[in-house]
């Protein structure tokens, strides 16, 4: 049974500060990760999706990258900013892709002060 | 706004009650998806829909729980007799049938049971 887990729970930073968020699966035979951020009482925004055959990609200050062999990811945010703060989460969708659902990790709350 | 959209965003309602939601895809996705979240856990999979077809179902979906597609439009997902452990958010998502197969939120509803 694939299960997905985000360490830290909470992360408070200064901003200006770069930080790396992880995630860790633990079935290698995934079919894509994608990372989403959530604001309180909100749905979930996708910020990347990163396909099992890829190891990183970007957009703007967000960098993930995947090891699907190791079973981690990490989301590296640089020159965090208060809008920044929120939760993230990462998901992993399972290798056979006649599935649909994500399995979601419990997230990382994200504090970036001022 | 063509994103998902879901309605209502928050009810109320008192245990033994029955409730019903309603989520609009993105118009050209095939696939739509329902969740639960619970406070300060990821989301959870209940179950997915391919155009009408319901293809996979969650065991946390028990026989109060309903959900249709029955155009292969919008969806509805019915909670009869909720209960106090039924309080969450229920988030709707959809993709396309093609890949990456890439997930798109709607903002949630909210169901408090009293």
């Amino acid at each position: 049974k694939q299960e997905v887990t985000q360490i830290p729970a909470a992360l408070s930073v200064p901003e200006g500060e770069n930080l790396v968020l992880n995630c860790s699966f633990t079935d290698s035979a995934i079919y894509n990760l994608q990372w989403f951020r959530q604001d309180p009482g909100k749905g979930l925004t996708s910020l990347l999706l990163i396909q099992s055959s890829q190891r990183e990609q970007t957009s703007g200050r967000l960098n993930a990258s995947l090891d699907k062999s190791s079973g981690r990811s990490t989301l590296y945010i640089a020159a965090s900013q208060p809008g920044d703060s929120a939760t993230y989460l990462c998901a992993v969708k399972a290798g056979d892709n006649q599935g649909g659902k994500l399995i979601f990790g419990q997230g990382t709350e994200l504090s970036v002060k001022p | 706004d063509t994103g998902v959209s879901q309605n209502p965003r928050h009810k109320i309602t008192k245990r033994g009650q029955n409730v019903t939601f309603r989520c609009d895809p993105i118009s050209e996705h095939n696939r739509l998806y329902w969740y639960r979240q619970t406070l300060g856990q990821g989301p959870e999979f209940l179950t997915y829909f391919q155009n009408e077809a319901q293809l996979e179902k969650s065991r946390l979906l028990s026989d109060r729980f309903s959900a249709e597609r029955p155009k292969g439009s919008f969806s509805t997902l019915e909670i009869q007799r909720t209960e106090q452990g039924d309080s969450a958010m229920y988030l709707c998502a959809s993709s396309l049938t093609l890949a990456p197969y890439e997930q798109y939120f709607g903002p949630g509803t909210r169901l408090t049971v009293t």
